[in-house]
């Protein structure tokens, strides 16, 4: 059965530290795997990934795709209040797309 | 603002009530997805269309019935629903023709959140 693993589901850091999320799949057809934050309602897309070992980055947030372990990565330097949000990994395939549970980020100033 | 729009933000109904969710995308997309989103598990697909054209509908209950007039709206009609039916209804745009819409980046809109009692 496909399926997406996030982890850890929830986190608390100060701002300032640096914080990795994890996202493991196992999908058939892979196609490319993608990060949203969602704060409060609208998850809004953050990264997509398709190829092997080549980071994405935007400001403070990167990611990376290992297609052979099967696992990805996000990123965030220098965390901000900001950044408090639910992270959420979704991997696409040949005919759907499959969400992970999410990761529950809380930045405590 | 995020290009998606959906209405009501909230909604409270009783499980005998009728009821439509309703979704708007401004950014030209041809795809149009209807999410359910529960607290403590992953986002479910409930249905997608493409070019107006109903192309997946993953087990859902006949107590939720969409509707896609264009490629710009998008409706949730709900009757009859059950309590644990309550959860967050996200809908969401996508660019494609094909297959291949499921390889691009979604954008949602802000959910309704509805509760039946």
């Amino acid at each position: 059965e496909d399926k997406v693993v996030q982890s850890p589901l929830s986190l608390v850091v100060h701002e300032g530290d640096t914080v990795t999320l994890n996202c493991s799949y196992e999908v058939t057809n892979f196609r490319s795997l993608l990060w949203y934050k969602q704060e409060k309602k609208a998850p809004t897309f953050l990264f997509m990934l398709t190829s092997s070992g080549i980071e994405k980055k935007s400001g403070r947030l990167s990611s990376i795709l290992d297609k052979k372990e099967l696992f990805s990565i996000l990123n965030i330097t220098a965390t901000q209040t900001g950044d408090s949000a639910v992270y959420l990994c979704a991997v696409s395939a040949l005919d759907k797309i499959i969400f992970g549970k999410g990761t529950r980020l809380h930045i405590l100033p | 603002e995020t290009g998606v729009t959906q209405t009501p933000r909230h909604l409270v109904m009783g499980m005998t009530n009728k009821k439509s969710l309703k979704c708007e995308q401004h950014l030209g997309h041809n795809a149009m997805y209807w999410y359910k989103q529960s607290a403590k598990k992953p986002l479910e697909l409930m249905f997608v269309y493409n070019f107006k054209e109903q192309t997946e509908n993953n087990s859902v209950p006949s107590r939720f019935s969409p509707e896609c007039p264009n490629s710009s709206h998008l409706f949730l009609h709900l009757h009859t629903l059950q309590p644990e039916d309550s959860a967050l209804y996200l809908c969401a745009s996508s660019r494609g023709t094909d297959r291949a819409s499921y390889n691009s980046p979604l954008h949602f809109g802000n959910g309704t959140r509805l509760t039946v009692t």
